[in-house]
């Protein structure tokens, strides 16, 4: 089956610090896509960072940066110099194809509190 | 542009009813997603249509309907309302496909009673 695991369900920063959200996931495919979103309360959710994993290069934008495994199938998001507007659910997702048809499988979320 | 609006926000209906949601996308967008959060299940993909067609579907039973108009806009159905149905659905719309980035809608939040 092919799963997401978001091992943490919630974790804590102090603002300007650095944290970083754990994802796993199953495949046994070779190329394919993963994501992190970011659903702030009572906001709508958006994406965060995209990783193509063919691309052995580790995606970034801005503060936001992640470090791809493939072999180890892990996808953590690292978020530099955490904001008080970085708090939110983020979910690590995966473009999953099965059968010829295509899916996007989301982890259970992990929510993230910045302290002031 | 404006982004992705789906009607109504809130809904209350009672068990065995049915109900429709609707969902814009972002003017361009071909590709609309349906999603079901629920606190226990998490996310899950209902169903991606694409210029009119149902292109991929999640593991929902056929209580869960939908179709894309001509415009791109997108109606989700849902026959023979259970409990177990009260979610937030989410709509997104992106360029292409599920590998795009998807752009998402606030939600309708449905509750059966």
């Amino acid at each position: 089956a092919q799963t997401v695991t978001q091992s943490q369900p919630e974790m804590s920063v102090q603002e300007a610090e650095t944290v970083t959200l754990s994802c796993t996931y199953d495949t046994s495919e070779s190329d394919y896509y993963l994501f992190w979103y970011k659903q702030p309360p009572s906001r709508q959710m958006i994406l965060v960072i995209r990783q193509e994993a063919y691309k052995q290069q580790n995606a970034t934008e801005n503060r936001f940066s992640v470090n791809f495994q493939k072999a180890a199938k892990s996808f953590s998001l690292k978020i530099s110099d955490s904001q008080l507007g970085d708090a939110a659910m983020y979910f690590c997702a995966y473009k999953a194809t099965q059968g010829g048809s295509e899916k996007l499988v989301f982890g259970k979320g992990m929510k993230l509190t910045v302290n002031p | 542009k404006a982004g992705v609006t789906q009607t109504p926000r809130y809904l209350i209906k009672t068990r065995g009813q049915q109900v429709t949601l609707s969902c814009s996308p972002i003017s361009g967008h071909r590709s609309v997603s349906w999603y079901q959060q629920t606190p226990g299940q998490g996310l899950q993909f209902l169903f991606e249509y694409f210029s009119e067609t149902q292109r991929n579907k999640g593991n929902f039973p056929g209580r869960f309907s939908g179709r894309q108009f001509s415009n791109s806009r997108s109606e989700m159905n849902v026959s023979t309302l259970e409990l177990g149905d009260s979610a937030l659905y989410l709509c997104a719309s992106s360029l292409r496909g599920l590998y795009n980035e998807q752009f998402f809608g606030p939600g309708t939040r449905l509750t059966v009673l």
